[in-house]
């Protein structure tokens, strides 16, 4: 069965300081894995995708790397923001079930001042 | 519009009653989901249509909820007979492809059994 986790549930950090998110995949075969970010009562914005070539892939703060070998990506938030407090969402893809992707249940992420 | 559309953007209902939710997508995309979240939860996959055919109705929870979609643009979830239960946000998506493809969520339909 395709899997996502992410660690940690939540997450606490001050304005200003960087934080790392963590997913787990067991989806195969892999197509690709993309990062979300979901405000409060909002729909979720894709930050990032990656692809099975790519190691890493950049939008302005946020960092996300993929090791497909390990079926591991990490979102590395860089120099936070009161507006990063939001919950992030990671999503695979399966290359063999066209239509559907595997949701993580996502990290809370708060930036407090 | 530019984005994904979605009415109403809340909805009480009392349980018993049938709710219609609509999804408007982005112009020209061919694919369509449907997902539903609880509070505090996860997204939860419901259906998928590529044009006006569901290849996937996988995710429905009950025959009490169906989903169309006409002319490859907007789709109307029905929820018959509402539940409790069934008070969560639901989303839906567009993508210019299938599953590989970045999904454009709008903003949800936020359905309040009481």
């Amino acid at each position: 069965k395709n899997q996502v986790e992410q660690s940690p549930q939540s997450l606490i950090i001050l304005e200003g300081k960087n934080c790392t998110l963590q997913c787990n995949y067991t989806v195969s075969p892999f197509s690709n894995l993309r990062w979300y970010k979901q405000d409060t009562g909002r729909g979720p914005v894709s930050l990032t995708i990656m692809t099975f070539s790519e190691n890493t892939k950049s939008n302005g703060r946020y960092t996300a790397t993929l090791d497909a070998d390990t079926k591991q990506s990490s979102l590395h938030i860089t120099a936070s923001q009161l507006s990063d407090s939001a919950s992030y969402i990671c999503v695979v893809s399966d290359r063999s079930n066209a239509g559907k992707s595997t949701f993580g249940d996502g990290t809370t992420l708060t930036v407090k001042p | 519009g530019a984005g994904v559309s979605q009415s109403p953007s809340n909805k009480v209902t009392e349980k018993g009653k049938d709710v219609e939710l609509r999804c408007d997508p982005i112009s020209g995309h061919t694919a369509l989901y449907w997902y539903r979240q609880s509070l505090g939860q996860g997204l939860e996959f419901l259906i998928y249509f590529q044009g006006n055919s569901a290849p996937d109705k996988s995710g429905l929870p009950s025959d009490r909820f169906s989903a169309e979609r006409t002319g490859g643009s907007v789709s109307t979830l029905t929820i018959q007979r509402t539940q409790q239960e069934d008070s969560a946000v639901y989303l839906c998506a567009s993508s210019p492809s299938g599953a590989a493809g970045e999904l454009f969520f709008g903003e949800g339909s936020r359905l309040t059994v009481l």
